[in-house]
């Protein structure tokens, strides 16, 4: 089951704030968050494996509720950078495979 | 990080001709790899799950006998795309890990291929 992300996209002017959810409908063990530009291959973010863990660099932060089966991205100040599409990723099943949510595609603008 | 390398980036085929796409971890050993497909403006949909020494395992929907996955090594894993038609135009994508991704270790990308049939 793919996890579903919102909102499903956004549009921001440089320095605000967004939040990107992704729900589970099965038991989170980690999850992964990846950004990716127009044309490119995603680009590795972060992971949070435990349940409460939050986590960030630079101004990009997330969190990760295991109860719930949730995870959110905080992007504090949003540079022009941040622009492009963010998925998380959740393991499926006993294999390695990665399982990408339904992405959020983030839009700032000066 | 760890480097994955896909080639090519794009190619541009005639319909009814086959593809051949390849995806090489360049400085780790990847017994397993994953090939994902892209359509414009949705999310990546994994495909198959190429294991190094075995067949490959798809996911449901997926032809196995349109998308023929080889891992003949632990470095390299191929997708070819049989009898390509103007709808399997799309981004493949081919991803591997070191190790389970339910410990700390991220997923590393190849940079995707670009397919076109026409």
């Amino acid at each position: 089951q793919q996890p579903v992300q919102s909102p499903q996209a956004v549009i921001l002017r440089e320095g605000e704030d967004a939040v990107i959810n992704c729900s589970s409908s099965k038991a989170l063990y980690s999850v992964h968050w990846y950004r990716q530009k127009h044309g490119e291959a995603p680009v590795f973010l972060m992971i949070l494996l435990k349940g409460g863990e939050q986590k960030g660099h630079d101004k990009i932060s997330a969190s990760f509720n295991e109860k719930k089966q949730q995870s959110s991205l905080y992007l504090t100040a949003s540079q022009l950078s941040y622009s492009g599409t963010y998925f998380c990723g959740t393991p499926g099943g006993a294999t390695n495979k990665l399982i990408f949510g339904t992405g959020t595609l983030l839009a700032v603008q000066p | 990080g760890a480097v994955v390398s896909q080639h090519p980036s794009w190619v541009i085929c005639k319909s009814g001709t086959s593809v051949k796409i390849e995806c090489r971890s360049l400085d780790f050993q990847a017994t397993t790899m994953f090939w994902y497909r892209q359509f414009p403006k949705q999310s990546l949909m994994l495909m198959a799950t190429s294991n190094e020494g075995s067949k490959a395992t798809y996911e449901q929907g997926v032809e196995k006998d349109k998308f023929l996955i080889n891992h003949a090594s632990l470095t390299l894993s191929t997708l070819t795309v049989t009898s390509a038609h103007p709808e399997d135009s799309s981004f493949y994508i081919c991803s591997a890990t070191a190790s389970n991704p339910r410990s700390n270790t991220e997923a590393f990308f190849g940079q995707g291929t670009r397919l076109t049939v026409v």
